[in-house]
Formats: C-alpha cells, sequence, structure tokens
C-alpha cells in the first residue's frame, strides 16, 4: 500500500531537540489520524483532523503538535520529548469520518528518544 | 463503545484455514465489525468489514453470527505471509471515525 506515505522512516532525537514527522495521502481523502503504538500496547488514537480542522485530541501532550496544512498532508511536531514517547508513530487516512469508512495506514515512523 | 475479546494468538499449518474469533456481545444494531491485520512494524492493513451479513473478499471471509455477538475472520489458504496480528475493532457509534485497537490475535502460521 502506498497510498500513504511517512518520513523519515526513522528517527532517534535527544530530549531538547525539535523535529517534525511527516504524512502524505494520495488517495483524495478528507481525514487524516496520527495513532501512537509502544511497544506492548495496542495502537492508540492522537488526533484526527477532517477538512484540515482538528476535530480530536485524545489528550496528547502538548509536547506533541500537530499541523494539517491541507487533506494531503499531515505534520506532528515534536519538542522536549521523553524517552516514554519512543514508539512507532502511524499516520492514517480516510474518505471521511463515517464509522463505515476505510482507514488506510501509513508504514509509521519509528522514534527512539534518547 | 463495545468491547471486542480475542485469544491473545494462534497457531495454523501453512495451507490450511486460519479461524479467528472475536467477541463481540454488547455491539449496538448499527456499528460495523471491522477486521484489520498488522505485520510486524508495519502500519494495520484493513482487510474486511461487515454489519450483518457474511462478507468475502479477496483476502478473508468474515462469518457473523445472527445475534451479531461474535464473529469469525477466514483466511482460505494461510500464507507464511499471513503472519500477523490480527485486531477485530467495532466501529465506534457517532461520527468520530475513530478505531479502538485492541491487543488483536497473534497468528503464527508455520511450515
Amino acid at each position: 500500500e502506498t497510498g500513504v506515505t511517512q518520513t523519515p522512516r526513522h528517527l532517534v532525537m535527544g530530549m531538547t531537540n525539535k523535529k517534525s514527522l511527516k504524512c502524505e495521502q494520495h488517495l483524495g481523502h478528507n481525514a487524516m489520524y496520527w495513532y501512537k503504538q509502544s511497544a506492548k500496547k495496542p495502537l492508540e488514537l492522537m488526533f484526527v483532523y477532517n477538512f484540515k480542522e482538528q476535530t480530536e485530541n485524545n489528550s496528547v501532550p502538548s509536547r506533541f503538535s500537530p499541523e494539517c496544512p491541507n487533506s494531503s498532508h499531515l505534520f506532528l511536531h515534536l519538542h522536549t520529548l521523553q524517552p516514554e514517547d519512543s514508539a512507532l508513530y502511524l499516520c492514517a487516512s480516510s474518505q471521511d469520518l463515517s464509522r463505515t469508512d476505510t482507514q488506510y495506514f501509513g508504514p509509521g515512523t519509528r522514534l527512539t528518544v534518547l | 463503545d463495545a468491547k471486542t475479546t480475542q485469544p491473545t494468538s494462534m497457531d495454523c499449518a501453512e495451507g490450511r484455514a486460519a479461524n479467528l474469533p472475536c467477541n463481540h456481545s454488547t455491539i449496538s444494531g448499527n456499528e460495523y465489525v471491522y477486521w484489520y491485520r498488522q505485520i510486524h512494524s508495519q502500519g494495520p492493513q484493513y482487510i474486511i468489514h461487515g454489519l450483518k451479513n457474511n462478507e468475502t473478499n479477496e483476502m478473508a471471509s468474515l462469518i457473523i453470527t445472527e445475534d451479531r455477538k461474535s464473529s469469525t475472520l477466514i483466511l482460505p489458504h494461510a500464507t507464511l505471509r499471513d503472519t500477523a496480528v490480527y485486531y477485530c475493532i467495532v466501529r465506534a457509534s457517532g461520527n468520530t471515525g475513530k478505531l479502538i485497537f485492541g491487543q488483536g490475535t497473534t497468528l503464527q502460521v508455520k511450515p
């Protein structure tokens, strides 16, 4: 599945660094999502955007800052992260927010915070 | 949101059918059952979904009981590449599009 791409695929950063994760979807979808998957834990929804507007923030700490400049691109800006933030960060998109709509996932960014 | 219960792990012989069960006894009438899978360290992949009727596509079949309290995902001829974590998800009612993942079933296909 190459409809949703994520860069970088791997990222190592220190706690004082600032970095950004990028997601791009080529499916013409209107909704985009960020999920976090920590080791041996289920995927957790972080943010939801629909038509560039944030519709859900799942109590995510402010050191994670999402940005959705258009329906095709989604960013996750990271600053002053903690080692426990090390995880696989997954982006997904869907046509809209209908409960019958399929979400397509990108390959993820493996983040390590030192 | 309706909760799902799946076995933690299952084994299947290559070439045989893999039958993955899921209980969702609190499902409401307008909630869909979705199945995704995640091969190690990759993004989840959509497999199939259904409401009441059994469904089949090129990847799998979904059998939903008449009372909708459980379902079974069937991979008709499992291959080694089907080794993955399989998630049964009941879509949240309302218009949020939220997917809530549980621990899933780790399916190991063996030669």
